[in-house]
This record gives C-alpha cells, structure tokens and sequence, in this order.
C-alpha cells in the first residue's frame, strides 16, 4: 500500500537558520503530494503541494519539488523563524484522484532566537 | 467562522462508555473525512462520506465505530464501549468533491481520553 518516510525529529534550528525536512513515499502511479502543517493549538492546515513530477509547490517560503525518480518530496526554506515552529507531515493522494491522504509521522520543527 | 468546526473538543470517559464526535464541515463540501491521530503520528484515515453515502471505511474502523452523515451537512462518530487503546485525537475534514488534488480542510480534532 501507500506509504510516507519523513525524517524524525525534533528539529531545532536558529532563527534564520536553513531547514530541510526529508520526505519519501512509496505509491504505484503519480500521487499528489503535500506538505501539511500544524501549529500549536491549531488544526491541520496545507502548506503547499505538487500534482506532477517535477512540479514545484511554494508557499510562504517554503518549497518542496516533487522527484519522482527519488520519490520524493523534501522541504525546504532558506531562512525560518520562531513563528514557523510547528509540527510538519508529507502526505500523498493517491493517483486519479484525492479520496484519502496518506501521512508520514511528522517532524517537529522548533526555531530558537 | 467558516473552516471545519468539531465538538466536544474534549471528552475524557470511562472504559465501557459510548461516545459521540460531532463534525460541521465547510458548508459548500460534499465530502467529509474522519482520521485519527495517536501521540507521535500522522493522521490514519478511518472514512469518509460523499454527501450521505458512506463510501469508504478503514480496517481500522472497528464494529464498535459508527460513523454516519445523515443529510449530507454534519457527520457524528460513535465509540461504542470504549477502550483504553481508542484515546487518540480525532479528526475531521472536508473537501469539495471533484477536487483531483486530494487537498482537504481539517478541523481542530476531539480528543479523547478513555480512563
């Protein structure tokens, strides 16, 4: 079946501070896949996404570019701040469209000063 | 507040008891969604609803879950004799139908505690 990896964590970074977050997936055909983030308190809100191999999703700074021929979907975003502190989960949908969302375990992102 | 509203955010019961979620998706969505979420993981998909029709259901949806959505608008999920092993977040979201981009709308979740 569909399957997510993402890298554990916690991550703790400084402000301004590169971040990268490893995802991979395991899906037959071309899922969609997103990055989909939880801050505290707060519920599950979509962060970007990508629909087609080598499609890049973009969103507030972050980025991620669907690699199909590594199957994967890591994120990225050149300078974090404190507000970006959250939880992060890649997820996919599978092929022909999004009936259900398959989510890796998450990685906690914390950004000091 | 227009987004995907949940209630109670909290249930904490006893062993045994039944218990019932209650979702309001995003007026204009057909579908609706319920996952839930153990400390440490991502959400697990339990089922999910176009309109009325309940058209997938998990293994995970034991006999003792019901979930239904009976005019298309609000879905309730019913825990039937509770188990310690169901405390988990429980979420809901929808989603407009058609969509083939699987992008979908969470709620804040219900949590519950299972004593």
């Amino acid at each position: 079946g569909d399957s997510v990896t993402q890298m554990e964590g916690p991550v703790t970074l400084s402000e301004e501070a590169f971040l990268t977050i490893n995802c991979t997936y395991t899906a037959t055909g071309y899922p969609s896949l997103f990055w989909y983030v939880q801050y505290p308190g707060e519920g599950l809100q979509l962060l970007l996404k990508a629909t087609k191999a080598d499609d890049k999703g973009s969103n507030k700074g972050f980025e991620a570019t669907y690699r199909k021929e590594t199957t994967s979907f890591h994120l990225e975003k050149g300078s974090v701040q404190v507000s970006d502190s959250a939880v992060y989960f890649c997820a996919l949908s599978p092929s022909g469209g999004g009936n259900k969302l398959t989510f890796g375990t998450g990685t906690q992102l914390k950004v000091e000063l | 507040d227009t987004g995907v509203s949940q209630d109670p955010r909290h249930k904490i019961t006893k062993r045994g008891q039944n218990v019932t979620f209650r979702c309001d998706p995003i007026s204009e969505h057909n579908r609706l969604y319920w996952y839930r979420q153990t400390l440490g993981q991502g959400p697990e998909f339990l089922t999910y609803f176009q309109n009325e029709a309940q058209l997938e259901k998990s293994r995970l949806l034991s006999d003792r879950f019901s979930a239904e959505r009976p005019k298309g608008s609000f879905s309730t999920l019913e825990i039937q004799r509770t188990e310690q092993g169901d405390s988990a977040m429980y979420l809901c979201a929808s989603s407009l139908g058609g969509s083939t981009t699987g992008e979908l709308f969470f709620g804040e979740g219900s949590r519950l505690t299972v004593l």
